[in-house]
């Protein structure tokens, strides 16, 4: 499986837009880049996902290199509720990609 | 609102006994899913069904087992024979399994917190 780094940890304060980065410099061609979200005691939540170009939605923003050897997670506007721990996922296409392979992902802390 | 249901949040288990855990969805997805998450870890898939009265091994499903007569419904129960049961149990679904499955999400519910008495 391709694999992603992620930094550790990154803060942030409320209102202010964050950028999450992903590396996934062993990404093939047909891999997806899925981001998830967990907060402590809960199931994860889907963030967003994409393929090649730059995908929104209400949640965030999910900007891809050229490359796709990295992505950012973009939220705009940061709250207290978005302090979970981020994961960056790649889901490639056809067999074996049922399940969801998460790493240690990113801990976001935001202050108010 | 649809969703997925897990039930319950919090359950304890004795020796030797055997447990099942509840899931319920109104998403109308084909796909259902069961993972295992440890304290401080990733998730690990137990077994997931693609459809109705199917349903395939995933990466740690020894002592384990489910079944899906509902599209809507998919429990586990965790036997006796898996020694080490403690963890957060996690249901997921999706619209669809197999191919398709890379460019869809899967939605989780709020999991099942197992613990040995």
């Amino acid at each position: 499986d391709a694999k992603t780094t992620q930094p550790n940890s990154m803060e942030s304060n409320e209102e202010e837009p964050v950028h999450l980065p992903c590396n996934h410099s062993t990404i093939s061609g047909t891999d997806y880049i899925h981001w998830y979200r967990q907060l402590p005691s809960q199931g994860p939540e889907y963030v967003i996902h994409g393929l090649t170009s730059n995908v929104n939605n209400r949640m965030a923003s999910l900007a891809i290199a050229e490359d796709r050897k990295s992505s950012t997670l973009i939220l705009h506007r940061a709250t207290l509720r978005d302090a979970a721990v981020y994961y960056c996922i790649l889901r490639p296409r056809g067999g074996g990609s049922e399940k969801l392979v998460f790493g240690k992902g990113t801990k976001l802390t935001v202050n108010p | 609102d649809g969703g997925i249901t897990q039930s319950p949040k919090y359950l304890f288990r004795k020796e030797g006994q055997n447990v099942t855990l509840s899931c319920e969805q109104n998403l109308n997805h084909d796909a259902m899913y069961w993972y295992r998450q440890d304290p401080g870890q990733g998730l690990r898939l137990i077994y997931y069904s693609q459809i109705v009265n199917d349903f395939q091994k995933g990466d740690i499903a020894e002592g384990y087992s489910v079944s899906r007569e509902k599209k809507e419904s998919f429990p586990l129960t965790v036997t006796s024979a898996q020694k080490n049961p403690t963890a957060f149990y996690l249901c997921a679904s999706s619209i669809a399994a197999g191919a398709y499955s890379s460019n869809q999400p899967q939605h989780f519910g709020d999991g099942t917190r197992l613990s040995i008495l």
